[in-house]
């Protein structure tokens, strides 16, 4: 009873390297979401991914890639890292019977950029 | 466009003591609303939830929230905390189902119980 699993827990970077971000869900949820969470700023939007398939752009989405790799997996990628995206990101899938919008979220990965 | 706030960044209560957290939302119609819980360290988990029908909803760990239509607000309460309800919480707000939904959520308030 997994839920949605997120990889790494911790990460350290320096300033210009690049990472992916696992996430795989087994609830067989069509929507899947990456969202960063700062002190003060509750959790905001980064890349959502309606059905296996589409990406779009959320709140924020500068320097951040996305890959919708299949049902289970959405991965994000930073390309280039800056100390701006020092911050804890959670993965989430929605699903529910009868169309509810429940979200489910991952434990998180915490990502220092030095 | 949608919105939430929790006017609340901190609050301290007694173990025993009740709660009321606060949360507002702006929406064009009725929304569906959530409360989330986060123990430090962790992801949220989902406390309870208001799609349509009774507007005082319950939810897990014994929390129970109102939704007041007039007041665009749902707040969440809990009649005795447990100093295991140290944690942050967070109202969300999303438009009812259909297709992809944005979910969007509050701040956050963060509670501390002491003995």
């Amino acid at each position: 009873n997994a839920g949605v699993t997120q990889t790494p827990k911790f990460q350290v970077l320096k300033t210009g390297q690049s990472m992916t971000l696992q996430c795989a869900q087994d609830m067989n949820h069509n929507s899947m979401y990456w969202y960063r969470q700062d002190p003060g700023m509750g959790l905001r939007l980064i890349y959502y991914s309606a059905s296996e398939g589409t990406t779009d752009k959320g709140e924020v989405p500068n320097g951040y890639n996305v890959s919708r790799l299949n049902k289970r997996e959405f991965s994000l990628r930073l390309e280039s890292a800056a100390p701006s995206q020092t911050s804890v990101y959670f993965c989430a899938s929605r699903g529910g019977a009868g169309g509810q919008n429940i979200q489910y979220f991952g434990a998180g990965t915490r990502l220092s950029v030095l | 466009a949608q919105s939430v706030t929790q006017p609340d960044i901190h609050i301290t209560v007694s173990e025993g003591a009740s709660l009321e957290l606060r949360c507002n939302y702006s929406y064009g119609a009725t929304p569906y609303l959530f409360w989330y819980v986060q123990s430090p360290g962790q992801g949220l988990q989902l406390l309870l939830k208001y799609f349509s029908g009774d507007t005082l909803v319950q939810g897990i760990k014994g929390f129970e929230a109102e939704f007041k239509r007039s007041q665009s607000s749902f707040n969440l309460r809990k009649p005795s905390v447990h100093w295991s309800d140290a944690a942050e919480y967070f109202c969300a707000v999303g438009p009812p189902s259909g297709g992809y939904q944005k979910v969007t959520f509050g701040t956050g308030t963060k509670l501390q119980v002491i003995p």
